[in-house]
């Protein structure tokens, strides 16, 4: 059973905000929302997490809904180099194996 | 953060040879590595977790005869693919653990192996 949902593509201008969603009904309470990334031939890269309480960094912002079912990883000004693919993981805390669904594949055209 | 590093980036071979595949944490005392395969246009799909001083464990499906893991310190991982077939050949990528959150980890860029 996937525990997470992503479209499985998206386009985003260059310059422009990329807002990519997942949802996640199935969440329980000491589960965290973790985003990661793939470029093409490359290992993945981890972008952020949290558990309920919006979160951001350098790389972007997590909104998570109050109840918690789904969330929008946000990447304000997206660049040329944001092109990959985008996992949304549902996972409890403390160290567990990281299983990557198929992701949305993230395409930004100049 | 962590700096993982992996070798060979891309390596070819013939069927029936053995390759291995080092994942180096530069940085960061690892205790814990995770080896992971992606064939292409797939997903990453997780072959085993390598535990420093122990022996490593294998997901369902993975013969772990066949892909063998060494963690003998904690900066240093090997991934042997014995007697590869062209089946093999994919696309293993290492991961580290670095403590600085959980379920926080550090890829390696991987490392193409191809089969002939």
């Amino acid at each position: 059973d996937a525990k997470t949902t992503q479209p499985t593509s998206m386009d985003c201008a260059e310059g422009r905000a990329a807002n990519l969603p997942c949802n996640h009904s199935t969440i329980s309470g000491n589960e965290y929302v973790y985003w990661y990334r793939q470029i093409h031939s490359q290992g993945p890269q981890y972008i952020i997490h949290g558990l309920k309480n919006n979160e951001t960094n350098e790389m972007a912002s997590l909104i998570i809904t109050e109840d918690r079912k789904s969330s929008t990883l946000i990447l304000p000004h997206a660049t040329l180099r944001d092109t990959a693919v985008y996992y949304c993981i549902v996972l409890n805390s403390g160290y567990s194996t990281l299983t990557f669904g198929k992701g949305t594949m993230l395409l930004v055209s100049p | 953060g962590a700096v993982v590093s992996q070798h060979p980036s891309w390596v070819i071979c013939k069927s029936g040879t053995s390759v291995k595949i080092e994942c180096r944490s530069l940085d960061f005392q690892a205790t814990t590595m995770f080896w992971y395969r992606q064939f292409p246009k797939q997903s990453l799909m997780l072959m085993a977790t390598s535990n420093e001083g122990s022996k490593a464990t294998y997901e369902q499906g993975v013969e772990k005869d066949k892909f063998l893991i060494n963690h003998a310190s904690l900066t240093l991982s090997t991934l042997t693919v014995t007697s590869a077939h062209p089946e093999d050949s994919s696309f293993y990528i290492c991961s580290v653990a670095t403590g600085s959150g959980a379920n926080v980890l550090t890829f390696g860029a991987g490392s193409r192996l191809t089969v002939l």
